[in-house]
Order: C-alpha cells, then sequence, then structure tokens
C-alpha cells in the first residue's frame, strides 16, 4: 500500500517570498503519479501540478515547481513568489499507474501568506 | 480536465435522517469516486463507483450506511443514511482521468448532523 507523508502541518511565508513545501511517500511500485491539491477556504481541491515517477525532469506550472527525488521518494513543492491567493491547505498525493487505482493523500500543510 | 457540480452545496440535518448527494460531471467519465473530509482532516475514500458495476467500497465503509448509484457516465449519488453527529463532514466526488491519472474533484457538501 502507499503511503505520503506531509511533516509540517503549518507554514507561513511573505508575499512575494518563496516556499517549500515537503512531501515523502513510499510505494512499492516503479511507475506512479504524484500530485499537489490546493484546498483554499473554499473548500474546492484544485489541482496544481503533476508528475510522472517515469520522468526525470522536475514539473514546472507557472510559479509553482517539484522537486522530485525518486531514490529518495520525496516530491517537494516549491511556491515562488507568493501570492495572497496562495493562502490554502496543500495536499500532496500519489496514485500507481493501474487503471484501479486510487490517490493516497497526505495529511496536508496549511500555508499562511502574510503581506 | 472536467467541471463538476454538487448539489447540495451544504445541509444541516437531523440525527436519524438521510441524505443524498448529487455529482454531475460536464462530460463523460468512467471512474468516479467519492470521498470524505473530517473537520481538519485530509481526504478519505468512501467508494469508487463505476458506471456498469456496483460500487467498491473501502475499509470501514458499507453500502447500507453509503448507498451510491451510477445510472449513467456523467452522474451519481451518495447517500448517507441514518446519520449521526459523526456523519459531520465535507463530501466530495472526483473524476480520473485516465491518460494523466489525476483526479478533478467537485465544489464539496458540507454536512452537519445535530
Amino acid at each position: 500500500a502507499q503511503t505520503v507523508t506531509q511533516s509540517q502541518p503549518e507554514m507561513s511565508v511573505q508575499e512575494a517570498e518563496t516556499v517549500t513545501l515537503s512531501c515523502t511517500y513510499d510505494t512499492s511500485e516503479n511507475n506512479y503519479y504524484l500530485f499537489w491539491y490546493k484546498q483554499p477556504p473554499s473548500r474546492q481541491m484544485i489541482l496544481v501540478i503533476r508528475q510522472e515517477a517515469y520522468k526525470q525532469q522536475n514539473a514546472t506550472e507557472n510559479r509553482f515547481s517539484v522537486n522530485f527525488q525518486k531514490a529518495a521518494k520525496s516530491f517537494s513543492l516549491k511556491i515562488s513568489d507568493s501570492q495572497l491567493g496562495d493562502t490554502a491547505m496543500y495536499f500532496c498525493a500519489s496514485r500507481n499507474t493501474g487503471t484501479a487505482s486510487k490517490l493516497t493523500f497526505g495529511t496536508g500543510t496549511r500555508l499562511q501568506v502574510t503581506l | 480536465s472536467a467541471v463538476i457540480s454538487q448539489k447540495p452545496s451544504r445541509d444541516i440535518c437531523q440525527r436519524g435522517t438521510s441524505l443524498t448527494i448529487q455529482c454531475q460531471v460536464d462530460s463523460q467519465v468512467t471512474m468516479m469516486f467519492w470521498y470524505r473530509q473530517q473537520p481538519g482532516q485530509s481526504l478519505t475514500l468512501i467508494a469508487t463507483a463505476n458506471q456498469g458495476s456496483e460500487a467498491t467500497y473501502e475499509s470501514g465503509f458499507v453500502i447500507d450506511k453509503f448507498p451510491i448509484s451510477r445510472p449513467n457516465l456523467t452522474f451519481s449519488t451518495l447517500t448517507v443514511s441514518n446519520m449521526s453527529p459523526e456523519d459531520s463532514s465535507i463530501y466530495l466526488c472526483s473524476v480520473g482521468v485516465r491518460m494523466w491519472g489525476e483526479q478533478y474533484f467537485g465544489p464539496g457538501t458540507r454536512l452537519t448532523v445535530t
């Protein structure tokens, strides 16, 4: 079974600064997907970024990028030029490639962006 | 991506009653999922609902408590039966996108049981 661990329950960053959220996972599979989801106070779960494990290149989506270390089973999210709208819960998740596979979520990191 | 709507967005119910939550998708999808998110917690998968087959429930969730319907490729319902205050949670539906493996989520239904 997969497990996903987020060791930072809460983090704070000033507007325009950079912050990195940590995530480690455990899986016996060689190929799988990794995701970061954002859940603002509106409670809508929003996909931020995805990474396929067979790709060595780190995924990037505008101000969001990941540092994927497959051997270390680490998948951190870097948010550059933080904005007030980035305030949210961030969940790391993993999924095996089989069609019947499920998303496994971490416990989340609450990010507060301050002025 | 997919656009997903849920009804109701929130409700306050009395213990012992049942509530049916609807999930509508703007495109045909094979895989739909129902999650529960208890206050301040992460998401827990209740069941997977594929069209044309019975829902598959996760450990700790049973069909009598959470019956699910999936009549077509764009719609599903989740019923929370015989509710107790412990059922107070956000319930989210999501759909799977086969190519990339990610799931897209509806806006959630906030349920409060008194």
